[in-house]
């Protein structure tokens, strides 16, 4: 059974930009969450989505979005990129809330 | 104060020791614990998931929840180099909202 797969693995960007990632959850799974991944902060929970539906959100600006379509993929975009963006973006799917979670190897975001 | 507390380490042990890793927490409505394995430049992988307090064994890997206590442990038994890794604790109310520990560095030396 293919894993959690997020692309793409790395991102160079430059600050004022923005950025889409991907993440395809395992078959099956239709809840996927989001998380960013920093030296300081550790994992910190960005949103939860189900069935298409935001269920959960983290304490983050309202530059990070996402969206979960039919098919159970999801996206995350960043608008207006900040040095502090800079992480590794970890996706996670579990068949629901109270099933464990597994994640994706996650993409890195370098901001320029 | 964070909601989850756990030692950034680095653990430094010799193969074949018993390692013993812990969180603790402040928040009583944690129903779920999980430990996770995170390689260099890897996601992290489930090792251990648990409901409640008590504890579940999975061939070398002990985790122990003490709900009274608000603390956590995941042991790992005859510890091998390839065992050396970031272990992190995360915890949730029972919804898909993770909140992790900061992760203890592990290294298993021959």
């Amino acid at each position: 059974k293919a894993g959690v797969t997020q692309t793409p693995r790395y991102l160079i960007k430059t600050r004022g930009q923005q950025v889409t990632l991907s993440c395809s959850p395992i078959s099956g799974h239709r809840s996927v969450s989001w998380y960013q991944q920093t030296p300081g902060q550790g994992l910190q929970f960005l949103f939860e989505y189900f069935s298409e539906t935001q269920r959960n959100k983290g304490n983050f600006p309202g530059r990070f979005s996402g969206r979960q379509f039919s098919n159970s993929r999801s996206e995350m975009n960043v608008s207006t990129l900040e040095l502090g963006d800079s992480a590794l973006y970890l996706c996670a799917s579990s068949v629901e809330g109270t099933k464990p979670q597994h994640f994706g190897d996650g993409t890195r975001l370098s901001i320029l | 104060q964070k909601e989850v507390e756990q030692d950034p380490g680095p653990l430094s042990v010799p193969e074949g020791a018993i390692v013993s890793l812990n969180c603790t927490y402040s928040n009583s409505a944690f129903q779920y614990f999980m430990w996770y394995r995170q390689y260099s430049r890897k996601g992290p992988e489930l090792l251990m998931y648990t409901y409640s307090s008590g504890n579940k064994e999975d061939g070398r890997f002990t985790a122990q929840v003490d709900k009274s206590s608000k603390y956590i442990s995941l042991f790992i038994r005859d510890s091998q180099p390839s065992d050396s890794a970031t272990y992190l604790c995360a915890m949730n109310e029972g919804t898909d909202k993770l909140i992790f520990g900061t992760g203890t560095r592990l290294q298993v030396f021959p």
